[in-house]
């Protein structure tokens, strides 16, 4: 049960885009199409921001995208905005458990 | 309005226990697969355990297995984490969440959290 693997951070300014990987193996990332992710502010919970690899929740700016080769995950989120600052956790379903990832410390510039 | 609420941290000696609770309202909570999720401060989201809608099947991470027991009463529409044999490693926020039907189904739903603090 190992966490998957998150770049701890990332950057970009306002308007730019920013890719955060998520790395894990043949027995979860890369045998289920089940990654999701999710923002977290400070001192606040999780939200839900992308599902099932690429499909976004109602009411989540398609500035945020999803993607998957193989064993890694991908979230990409286009035209930064200030308030995307945050840290960003990818989740992957793995048959007896779940896991996160150990998150991605997203910064705009 | 949907709504998790979780109660019950505090402060615990280690080899203590403790009894956290997740009250739901505003979506069918029997319907739902819930979790327990849990963050060391400065530090990552970590899964801890899960239950089926039903609550006949349950699973745990490594860590927390044989200490811990997941359970939930679908006419109280809530969930709890029972943690016995409590470590320091084991203080964190804890929250609860929900996804919908399925085991593999994101956490649409997340509590506020309740912080469990395990020192002597």
């Amino acid at each position: 049960q190992s966490a998957l693997t998150q770049p701890p951070s990332a950057s970009g300014s306002p308007g730019q885009s920013v890719t955060i990987s998520c790395t894990g193996t043949s027995s979860d990332v890369g045998a289920y199409n089940y990654v999701s992710w999710y923002q977290q502010h400070p001192g606040k919970a999780p939200k839900l921001m992308i599902y099932e690899v690429s499909k976004r929740p109602s009411g989540v700016p398609d500035r945020f995208s999803g993607s998957k080769s193989g064993n890694t995950a991908s979230l990409t989120v286009s035209g930064l905005q200030a308030e995307d600052e945050a840290d960003y956790y990818c989740s992957s379903y793995a048959g007896s458990n779940n896991l996160f990832g150990g998150g991605t410390k997203l910064t705009v510039l | 309005e949907v709504q998790l609420v979780e109660s019950g941290g505090g402060l615990v000696q280690p080899g203590g226990s403790l009894r956290l609770s997740c009250a739901a309202s505003g979506f069918t909570f029997s319907s739902y697969w819930m979790h327990w999720v849990r963050q060391a401060p400065g530090k990552g989201l970590v899964w801890v355990s899960r239950m089926n809608s039903e609550g006949s099947s349950t699973s745990y991470a490594d860590s927390v297995k044989g200490r811990f027991t997941i359970s939930r009463d679908n006419a109280k529409n809530t969930l709890y984490l029972q943690m016995n044999s409590l470590r320091a490693e084991d203080t964190a926020v804890y929250y609860c969440a929900g996804g919908y039907s399925y085991s593999y189904s994101p956490f649409d739903y997340w509590g506020p959290g309740t912080l469990v603090t395990v020192s002597s």
